[in-house]
């Protein structure tokens, strides 16, 4: 069966250091790569993605994420966190085998310290 | 969010009755999805839809009907609403296959 992990409920970090949100899965084919906030002020947003090409990608709000094909894991980073990055955090995965189908992940809460 | 309207933020209903949601967007985009989320289920896609009468159905179809009959339009039905069916439902836009998504606020909905 098709899915994605995200294996941390909630991760707790200070303001100011770095933040490392994870995900992997288990899909067949080469997926569609993607990260969403959802703040409880701004809703759900589109973070970033990655489809082809360079293995780091950049998104909004200073966040990036790593594709590691050998690991299937495509980890959400930024060099500094802000309290303001308090949000939950979704992976999703986008396969198409037999039509396109998003497979979100359960979530991470990150909680950014002052 | 821009672009994207769901029309209620908040809706109860009783156990029995039909429920349309509504989710309007001003993007012209293709593809329009209704999801729900649930507290450990992350978001699930209930139906989708790739055009204007195309409709295709997502992984949690059971008891959901969905139309659009214009482009900017895309109405979500529970033919009779369940506790069940007590969820937070988002609708998305995506211009094409490979885009992120828009999401609109949210309607939450709570079948009594």
């Amino acid at each position: 069966a098709q899915s994605v992990a995200q294996p941390e409920d909630q991760v707790n970090v200070a303001e100011g250091n770095p933040l490392t949100v994870k995900c992997t899965y288990s899909v067949s084919g080469n997926p569609y790569l993607f990260w969403y906030a959802q703040y409880p002020n701004r809703g759900l947003q589109f973070l970033l993605k990655y489809i082809t090409g360079d293995n780091l990608v950049k998104g909004s709000y200073g966040f990036e994420a790593e594709f590691n094909k050998s690991q299937t894991s495509f980890h959400l980073k930024k060099p500094s966190a802000l309290v303001s990055d308090s949000a939950l955090y979704f992976c999703a995965v986008r396969v198409h085998t037999g039509g396109f189908k998003t497979i979100f992940g359960a979530g991470t809460r990150l909680f950014v310290k002052a | 969010d821009a672009g994207i309207t769901q029309s209620q933020r908040h809706k109860v209903t009783e156990t029995g009755t039909p429920v349309t949601l509504r989710c309007h967007q001003t993007e012209n985009h293709r593809y329009m999805y209704w999801y729900r989320q649930d507290p450990g289920h992350g978001l699930r896609l209930i139906h989708y839809s790739y055009g204007v009468k195309d409709t295709d159905k997502g992984e949690v179809s059971d008891g959901y009907s969905v139309s659009r009959s214009k482009t900017e339009d895309f109405l979500l039905t529970l033919e009779s609403a369940t506790s069940s069916q007590t969820s937070v439902y988002f609708c998305a836009i995506s211009e094409s296959r490979a885009d992120g998504y828009t999401f609109g606020s949210g309607t939450r909905l709570t079948v009594v």
